[in-house]
């Protein structure tokens, strides 16, 4: 069974980037399409962007400028970087999994940004 | 970009009962559809997709619906468990573009 753990700073300050890793275990992270998705807090899920392990990306338009996801196939792990952050950024961050559709969920991660 | 709507926003509803909600999409989206069910604290689980095919492992109970623009989640009987907030998600075109999802319907007890 695949299963997705997040991982990084649960406090960034405001201006700086954001980092999180998602590793990957139970299976390759060759075989999906990996996303980042975020809820802030009291609101809805939105989904911030994936990749593949070919390198290919697509972000949310709406983040595409802030936004970086990448992938360490040796690792099994995928990243996302999103730089300039407000307190809006503030959310719970999912990263998820599957062929098109999300099978496989991380357990997310909460991001204050405060200074 | 493909937005989507959902209706009701917030439903209250006693176990037993059977619901309908309503996701909608601005234009055309075939079945590229998935419904989603998140509870507090915890990561959303899918529960159905390509419109109308159940997940391995949900329960018969919750069925899905629709094609084009408009689509529906039914629960037959609502058990304890199902009190939570579903989403809707889009994937027309992927992965030549993004994801959408609804901003939900929260099920609670009546």
């Amino acid at each position: 069974q695949v299963q997705l753990q997040e991982s990084g700073p649960g406090l960034v300050k405001p201006s700086e980037t954001l980092s999180l890793t998602c590793t990957v275990s139970g299976g390759s992270i060759k075989n999906y399409y990996w996303s980042w998705i975020r809820q802030p807090p009291g609101k809805g899920l939105e989904w911030i962007g994936y990749c593949y392990y070919t390198g290919y990306t697509y972000y949310d338009p709406s983040l595409k400028s802030r936004v970086t996801i990448s992938m360490d196939t040796s690792k099994n792990q995928f990243s996302l970087k999103l730089s300039s952050v407000t307190a809006a950024d503030t959310a719970v961050y999912f990263c998820g999994g599957g062929n098109g559709y999300i099978d496989y969920w991380g357990r997310g991660t909460q991001v204050t940004v405060s200074s | 970009d493909v937005q989507l709507t959902q209706s009701p926003s917030f439903l209250s509803a006693s176990v037993g009962d059977g619901v309908t909600f309503t996701c909608r999409a601005s234009q055309d989206i075939s079945r590229y559809l998935a419904w989603y069910q998140q509870k507090p604290g915890k990561a959303p689980k899918l529960l159905i997709y390509g419109a109308s095919t159940l997940q391995s492992g949900v329960p018969a109970r919750f069925s899905g619906s629709g094609s084009g623009t408009e689509f529906t989640l039914t629960i037959s009987s609502l058990q304890p468990e199902d009190f939570a907030t579903y989403y809707c998600q889009q994937l027309n075109s992927y992965p030549r573009a993004g994801f959408t999802f609804g901003p939900g319907t929260t099920v609670d007890i009546k």
